[in-house]
């Protein structure tokens, strides 16, 4: 069981949005930072969005982050098929002394 | 580009040993720190632990399940990072990513593409 929560499943149709949730407790994302990693089908996970909702170089505007409490949301709008993938949120954890990762949430294009 | 390479991966039985390393590229290694991650077939990712950069100490950290089993090195000539996996159990069977840390936080930025590790009779 994963110390940050995700919805294992999201689903939605090309160029609506949708958001992933993560909810953690205080000594994880109610202290520090929120990351957020896109899993491509076979491949290495990928940064996202780092510090709640800083976007790398390279990562569209559709992608956005957010915090709240000890909670966060990761939203993509104008969706598209290339964004089906698995979406992670991960955060440290003061009280483990360790990153902490959620359990991951399949994204689905219809 | 990806800057880290994985190896060494395998089938290895229960309670045997496996070293696996990370060749690292297009950065200096010595100034970074490097995590393991690791992601057992069909589950979420996990940390498994990192090390700081020697001019930082070079100390290490790893995670509770595998604490005392798993070691976490680097040989900065070399640009390589180790992970050391002594008395392997089952469920150590999944793909090990080494990452970068980067920022303050240490958040993990660039990832190797994997090698997977098996424990299976």
């Amino acid at each position: 069981q994963s110390v940050l929560t995700q919805p294992p499943s999201a689903s939605g149709t090309p160029g609506q949005r949708v958001t992933i949730s993560c909810s953690g407790s205080s000594s994880n994302i109610g202290t520090n930072y929120v990351y957020w990693y896109q899993q491509l089908p076979g491949t290495a996970p990928k940064l996202l969005i780092y510090r709640n909702n800083q976007r790398p170089s390279g990562v569209p505007d559709r992608f956005s982050g957010s915090k709240s409490g000890t909670s966060a949301s990761l939203a993509i709008s104008g969706l598209r098929s290339e964004d089906e993938a698995d979406y992670y949120c991960a955060a440290w954890d003061d009280s483990l002394s360790g990153w902490v990762f959620g359990g991951g949430t399949k994204l689905t294009v219809l | 580009e990806v800057p880290l390479v994985e190896s060494g991966g395998g089938l290895v039985k229960p309670g045997g040993s496996l070293r696996l390393s990370c060749a690292a590229s297009g950065f200096t290694f010595r100034n970074a720190w490097m995590s393991w991650v690791r992601q057992a077939p069909g589950k979420g990712l996990e940390w498994v632990g990192r090390i700081k950069s020697s001019s930082d100490g070079g100390t290490t950290d790893h995670a509770a399940p595998v604490k005392g089993r798993f070691t976490i090195s680097r040989e900065d000539s070399k640009n390589t990072l180790y992970l050391q996996m002594n008395s392997l159990k089952t469920e150590d069977t999944a793909v090990y990513y080494c990452t970068t840390n980067s920022g303050s936080d240490r958040y993990f930025d660039y990832w190797g593409q994997g090698t997977l590790v098996t424990v299976s009779s």
